[in-house]
């Protein structure tokens, strides 16, 4: 599974756009870009995944450019609630099996009131 | 519909003792997988069960086993703890198969502390 790389930490007024970067320059053609999230002291929860179009569900929106290098997660009106650690993964999605997670350290997004 | 569930919430162990964790997955996944998560750190892959099986396994020693039952539900077993196994333990459930995206959904995990 390609590598990615995210900033360690971004802070975000509540209310306003928050958007974390995520670079994966080595990523395959067969490789989507799956973005999960962990509060503090909970489980990882899966927000979003894409391949090469821009994608949007009801908690983000996922924006990978032309050359699929690197993506922007997009959670639009931030709340304090969504102040957590935030992982882009990338991997294989149909390989008649499922792959592990390889979870790199993730960016600390705090949401400020 | 009920998400991944995991037992115990938290436990305290001594070194050189064992233990068991247990997980539900979610309803209609069929595999298993179980992480491990050292404060501070992103949650490492141990091994994924699918059909009963041990299907991948990550880097940990074989002091790590596990099982997974008809019911698809799983166990991880550690043996012989140590000190650095205290950590959040995570279970993720997801369905197999050539329309799946795999994405998995995880538990609220279990906090082991050894002393």
């Amino acid at each position: 599974d390609a590598k990615t790389t995210q900033p360690t930490s971004m802070d975000c007024a509540e209310g306003r756009a928050a958007n974390l970067p995520c670079n994966h320059s080595t990523i395959s053609g067969n490789e989507y870009v799956y973005w999960y999230r962990q509060i503090h002291s909970q489980g990882p929860q899966y927000i979003i995944h894409g391949l090469k179009n821009n994608e949007t569900n009801e908690m983000a929106s996922l924006i990978i450019t032309e050359d699929r290098k690197s993506s922007t997660l997009i959670l639009p009106h931030a709340t304090l609630r969504d102040t957590a650690v935030y992982y882009c993964i990338v991997r294989v999605a149909f390989s008649g099996s499922a792959r592990q997670l390889t979870f790199g350290s993730g960016t600390q997004l705090t949401v400020l009131p | 519909d009920a998400g991944v569930t995991q037992s115990p919430t938290h436990l305290i162990k001594t070194r050189g003792q064992q233990v068991t964790l247990r997980c539900s997955p979610k309803s209609g996944h069929d595999t298993v997988s179980w992480y491990q998560q050292a404060l501070g750190q992103g949650p490492q892959f141990i091994f994924q069960y699918y059909e009963e099986e041990e299907r991948q396994r990550g880097n940990f020693p074989d002091r790590f086993s596990g099982h997974q039952f008809p019911n698809y539900s799983s166990e991880l077993n550690v043996n012989a703890l140590l000190l650095g196994d205290s950590a959040l333990y995570l279970c993720a459930s997801t369905l197999v198969g050539e329309r799946s995206y795999n994405e998995q959904f995880f538990g609220p995990g279990t906090r082991l502390t050894v002393l």
